[in-house]
């Protein structure tokens, strides 16, 4: 089956801990998205990358990090500079590394919880 | 990238159909519209896409005006299980600022 997969579903934290949040996707998309959801909000995206080795920060980039070695693969680490990390997160991705309007594939996301 | 307007919420009941509309007064020549569907503690699903006049695909009609400073999308014979958060995307190239906003939450009741 093709499509994005995200790891855990569930994540309990501490404060002060770095966590890392997978994305994984079979797609053979050139671009990958994270975007973060509050409760009873709309999604805001964190970062995203066009392409192997390159990313960009989005509107809400900090306390964040991210790499993409992989083309399947983008990983989020969300860290202790982060101060209220608690939250939903969803990674996507899209066939074209050029035009954000293409159709995104979201995962079915992680919802972190720092305790 | 232009920002949108949507109604915050919407009541109907099923077998009606449900238009919900979303205002785009920035838009830009190059913006295409794009409706996404969310269940709650799940990602988004691409709905429709289009640029001008009328898109139809197996489960939405989207209509856009001539001045395409809105857009509506139609959602025929709703059923207990559209009852989801729907929100209006507008832009093409621009990364720099993804604008999914609040959308809009349909309640659809037996």
């Amino acid at each position: 089956d093709g499509g994005i997969t995200q790891s855990p579903k569930y994540l309990f934290r501490k404060e002060g801990q770095n966590v890392t949040l997978s994305c994984e996707q079979n797609l053979n998309h050139d671009a990958m998205y994270w975007y973060r959801q509050d409760p009873g909000q709309g999604l805001r995206l964190i970062y995203y990358s066009q392409i192997v080795n390159d990313f960009q920060k989005g509107d809400i980039a900090e306390g964040y990090s991210v790499s993409r070695e992989k083309k399947e693969s983008f990983p989020l680490t969300v860290t202790s500079a982060q101060k209220n990390p608690t939250a939903f997160y969803l990674c996507a991705s899209s066939i074209s590394s050029g035009r954000w309007a293409d159709t995104q594939y979201f995962g079915p996301g992680t919802r972190l919880t720092v305790l | 990238l232009a920002k949108t307007t949507q109604p915050i919420s919407m009541d109907s009941y099923e077998g009606q159909e449900v238009n919900i509309t979303c205002s785009h007064n920035n838009i830009a020549t190059n913006d295409y519209i794009t409706w996404y569907q969310q269940f709650p503690s799940q990602g988004p699903r691409f709905i429709i896409q289009g640029y001008k006049t009328k898109v139809t695909n197996e489960v939405a009609s989207l209509f856009i005006p001539a001045d395409r400073k809105s857009s509506t999308l139609s959602l025929p014979r709703v059923s207990l299980s559209d009852t989801a958060v729907y929100y209006c995307l507008v832009g093409l190239y621009n990364f720099n600022k993804f604008y999914f906003g609040s959308g809009t939450k349909l309640n659809v009741k037996p």
